[in-house]
């Protein structure tokens, strides 16, 4: 168990939709993370909040949003679903900001998303 | 961000040490080199880090030769939970960078 939760662990939905995925990281960490594994692209980095500040931003789409709040959890919200946001979402967190090698990221379970 | 070439699939079988080598031909001089584990529908788990020379911790050990372009995580003597998917990062340690996780190597083993 990383000590991070995520919550719904699996979610089922229809294509236009808006889901809201969300994260608590471990105990003092101050930095979340927000990744999509999908079969084919591997395990994509979407975007880094720390403290409630937006940090680094990857590969995320228009359509999806994050936001830290001042508990310090984060929800990742999807919206105009398509088939192909059908992937497994990861948060991570990680105790301070400046990501890379230096700050061991601790993964939670994932939510499982299925757009049908 | 140095870019990283490992291979997809290993097969291997309980009792046996594997070895995964690593590519990073570009790596920096600040880069550092990680490896992290994924089971099956679980988020990825931190394994080892290290920098140059040998690092070696309960789970595994990490070679990096002199010129560091390239690195090999050891398992020694694995079970079956030991199948994974294995990844390999290259990333700064100061300074602000994302980690980029590429295809990993998928780490099968039999009885």
């Amino acid at each position: 168990d990383s000590g991070v939760t995520q919550t719904p662990k699996h979610l089922i939905t229809a294509t236009g939709q808006r889901v809201t995925l969300r994260c608590s990281p471990r105990s003092g960490d101050l930095s979340v993370y927000w990744y999509q594994q999908s079969l084919d692209q591997g395990l994509q980095f979407l975007i880094q909040y720390y403290n409630g500040e937006e940090r680094a931003k990857g590969n995320i789409l228009e359509r999806f949003s994050a936001q830290q709040f001042p508990d310090l959890h984060s929800e990742l919200n999807l919206s105009s679903l398509e088939l192909g946001d059908s992937a497994l979402y990861f948060c991570a967190s990680s105790v301070g900001g400046s990501g890379g090698a230096g700050e061991t990221q601790y993964f939670g379970p994932g939510t499982r998303l299925l757009v049908l | 961000l140095a870019k990283t070439t490992q291979p997809i699939s290993m097969d291997s079988y309980e009792g046996q040490e594997v070895n995964i080598t690593c590519s990073h031909n570009n790596i920096a001089t600040n880069d550092y080199i990680t490896w992290y584990q994924q089971f099956p529908s679980q988020g990825p788990r931190f394994i080892i880090q290290g920098y140059k020379t040998k690092v070696t911790n309960e789970v595994a050990s990490l070679f990096i030769p002199a010129d560091r372009k390239s690195s090999t995580l050891s398992l020694p003597r694995v079970s079956l939970s030991d199948t994974a998917v294995y990844y390999c990062l290259v990333a700064p340690d100061k300074g602000y960078s994302t980690l980029t996780f590429g295809k990993g190597t998928m780490l099968l083993v039999s009885p």
